[in-house]
């Protein structure tokens, strides 16, 4: 079956770690996001890629990293330099870059926390 | 800056009714608009897609309408199950700034009773 795929689902990081948030899709897509999610707001775009070996800064990207050397995946770094990282992250992908809603697929999100 | 408003943020209904929920733009030139569904704890189903040369979408018993003029947005949900209980997004992808961005509202939390 098709989809996309984060892990893990549950994520705790400690104090000045960096942590790693997988996100992988076998769709096919040329166009993959990564989405914060806090309570009582929206989902705020961190980065976003729209073909391989390139990637873009959305609204949120300080504290954090990404990389695409392969299609299918698009991993998330939080930095120790994000100070407030605890929250809901989504992953996203779509099949055609530049039209982010068209077609977009989401995972299931990894809920990281600070301990 | 674009800013998108769910109302209301909250909603509790009982199985059977009828309900509308709603979504509005402070800019108005949107020319794609979808509604999401999520679970608790989960990712985003996309329900309903609204594209630019498009005013209205129907899936079985969801209704989605989208007026340009106002940059208001509705959702109408008919004949309430307690299975619709989730939270209901809408995102509009619009020009800013001379770039496509989208931009997702707050939600609206549903909870239909048996």
């Amino acid at each position: 079956d098709g989809g996309i795929t984060q892990s893990p689902k549950y994520l705790f990081r400690k104090e000045g770690q960096n942590v790693t948030l997988s996100c992988e899709q076998n769709l096919n897509h040329d166009a993959m996001y990564w989405y914060r999610q806090d309570p009582g707001q929206g989902l705020r775009l961190i980065y976003y890629s729209q073909i391989v070996n390139d990637f873009q800064k959305g609204d949120i990207a300080e504290g954090y990293s990404v990389s695409r050397e392969k299609k299918e995946s698009f991993p998330l770094t939080v930095t120790s330099a994000q100070k407030n990282p605890t929250a809901f992250y989504l992953c996203a992908s779509s099949i055609t870059p530049g039209t982010q809603l068209t077609e977009a697929f989401f995972g299931q999100g990894t809920r990281l926390t600070v301990v | 800056k674009q800013e998108v408003t769910q109302i209301p943020a909250a909603l509790s209904v009982p199985e059977g009714e009828n309900l509308v929920l709603n979504c509005s733009f402070t800019d108005s030139a949107i020319y794609n608009l979808q509604w999401f569904r999520q679970d608790p704890g989960k990712g985003l189903t996309s329900l309903l897609l609204i594209q630019s040369s498009q005013r209205e979408q129907t899936s079985g018993r969801l209704n989605a309408s989208l007026d340009k003029s106002s940059g208001r947005s509705t959702l109408y949900i008919a004949a309430s199950q307690p299975g619709d209980s989730a939270t209901y997004l809408c995102a509009g992808e619009g020009n800013s700034g001379g770039y496509q961005k989208v931009t997702f509202g707050t939600g609206t939390k549903l909870q239909v009773i048996p």
